[in-house]
């Protein structure tokens, strides 16, 4: 049962528009909602993270926008750059029903292509 | 960038071997966190601890081991590795409880069973 899903394995933009990632999420114990990325043969960065009393959370050209009515959550890269082509995981925390402790769950990424 | 280390980067072993991965931390956090990633599952928890000698099972954690006897130090044992857990195994720290802080990961280890 997938708890985090990333309906999108790939997204190409054109460098300089936005780029729009989107995470749903079954669990509505989820309260705290992070976005890493990850390049090649490198381990997952942390991007920006926002937690259930928010609706946005913004850093520089990441923007982090949360509708819990939904269960959506969305990245928005404004302007985006070729050096943000990696692959995006959306990751969610909270009580997990099968081992009764928080735990941090991950989508299974999606892979964004930024052509120049 | 969160002070974290794996060791080794890379191996190739054979089914039936044990194979030990670690990972070093240079922040002090109290957790630490052993993931796997295949594709087309994202990042798996394997197992992860919260103190010297506290640790607890995830996701994914048959088949494998973990020790913490130092902060700085947790170890991943596969004690019989087999194919299945031919994958890219990272570790990961945090200051507090994964509800509520962030999580910092390593570099990775690749690991192959042939």
């Amino acid at each position: 049962d997938q708890q985090v899903k990333q309906n999108s394995p790939s997204l190409s933009v054109q460098e300089g528009r936005i780029s729009i990632l989107n995470c749903d999420y079954t669990n509505s114990m989820f309260d705290y909602f992070l976005w890493y990325k990850k390049y090649p043969a490198e381990g997952p960065t942390f991007l920006i993270s926002i937690s259930s009393i928010k609706d946005k959370n913004e850093d520089g050209r990441f923007t982090v926008f949360l509708n819990k009515s939904a269960k959506h959550l969305s990245l928005h890269i404004v302007p985006s750059q070729p050096g943000d082509s990696a692959v995006y995981f959306c990751a969610a925390s909270g009580i997990d029903s099968g081992a009764g402790s928080y735990q941090l769950t991950f989508g299974k990424g999606t892979k964004l292509s930024v052509i120049p | 960038d969160a002070g974290i280390t794996q060791s080794p980067r890379h191996k190739v072993t054979e089914t039936g071997t044990p194979v030990t991965l670690r990972c070093h931390q240079t922040e002090n956090h109290r957790y630490m966190y052993w993931y796997r990633q295949d594709p087309g599952h994202g990042l798996r928890l394997i197992h992860y601890s919260y103190g010297v000698k506290d640790t607890d099972k995830g996701e994914v954690s048959d088949g494998y081991s973990v020790s913490r006897s130092k902060t700085e130090d947790f170890l991943l044992t596969l004690e019989s590795a087999t194919s299945s857990q031919t994958s890219v195994y990272f570790c990961a720290i945090s200051r507090d409880s994964p509800g509520t802080d962030t999580q910092y990961f390593g570099p990775g280890t690749r690991l192959t069973v042939l």
